[in-house]
């Protein structure tokens, strides 16, 4: 299975201030396709997960342009240019390029 | 408006069976793959199988593999995960999702799993 890690697992930010994490994986999620198949999801507290970006670094519709995604291979990043109170929650990566999916452990943010 | 709706939860001993059900709206069912993923009280996110569009094609989790089915009704626009030989560990809120370009944009509000040893 691939192993995805998630760094830091907690994240504490003041407002208007930048926000990172990084995800790694223990496999390249690059696809014979020529995808990457690595996304981002936000968990609020008693909310199931909404996907903020898919394949690496696209934007859901409806999701601030402070969000963006990077990366390529093994190596991915999460960045929030001026993070908001409404970014408090657990973010997650997660690959799909190999079965079984999987997740990284998850990282809380929360604003100071 | 896409809506995924959940149920069937609830409290099982161990070795028990339980069956959830995902009622799908608001898209055309029979044309998009779906999942379930399931998260562990306190805990992380755990994709646990998908299905494709007519339920001939199934992915499983090996922790869950020979234990749990996943099936669809496309007629009922439902999807299915039938849980036997219950354990302990497999108490979680169950959450489907659909599959697709991109994936999993929609979910469900998850249904709760308790399994008492």
């Amino acid at each position: 299975d691939v192993v995805m890690t998630q760094t830091p697992l907690s994240l504490s930010v003041t407002p208007g201030q930048p926000a990172s994490i990084s995800c790694k994986s223990s496999q390249s999620l690059f696809y014979s396709n020529g995808k990457t198949y690595l996304y981002w999801f936000l968990q609020k507290p008693g909310q199931p997960p909404q996907l903020l970006i898919y394949e690496v670094s696209n934007r859901v519709s409806g999701v601030p342009d402070r969000f963006s995604g990077s990366g390529s291979g093994t190596d991915f990043t999460l960045k929030i240019s001026r993070v908001e109170a409404e970014d408090v929650g657990v973010y997650y990566c997660m690959q799909s390029t190999q079965l079984p999916r999987t997740f990284g452990q998850g990282t809380t943010v929360e604003i100071k | 408006e896409v809506q995924l709706v959940e149920s069937g939860g609830g409290l099982v001993q161990a070795g028990g069976s339980l069956r959830l059900s995902c009622a799908a709206s608001g898209f055309t069912f029979s044309n998009f793959w779906m999942s379930w993923v399931r998260q562990a009280p306190g805990k992380g996110l755990e994709w646990v199988a998908n299905v494709n569009q007519d339920g001939t094609d199934k992915y499983y989790v090996d922790s869950v593999m020979g234990r749990f089915t996943i099936k669809r009704d496309n007629a009922k626009n439902s999807l299915y995960l039938e849980m036997n030989s219950l354990r302990a560990e497999d108490t979680a809120v169950y959450f489907c999702a659909r599959d697709g370009v991109p994936l999993w944009l929609h979910w469900g509000q998850g249904t709760l799993v308790t399994v008492s040893s």
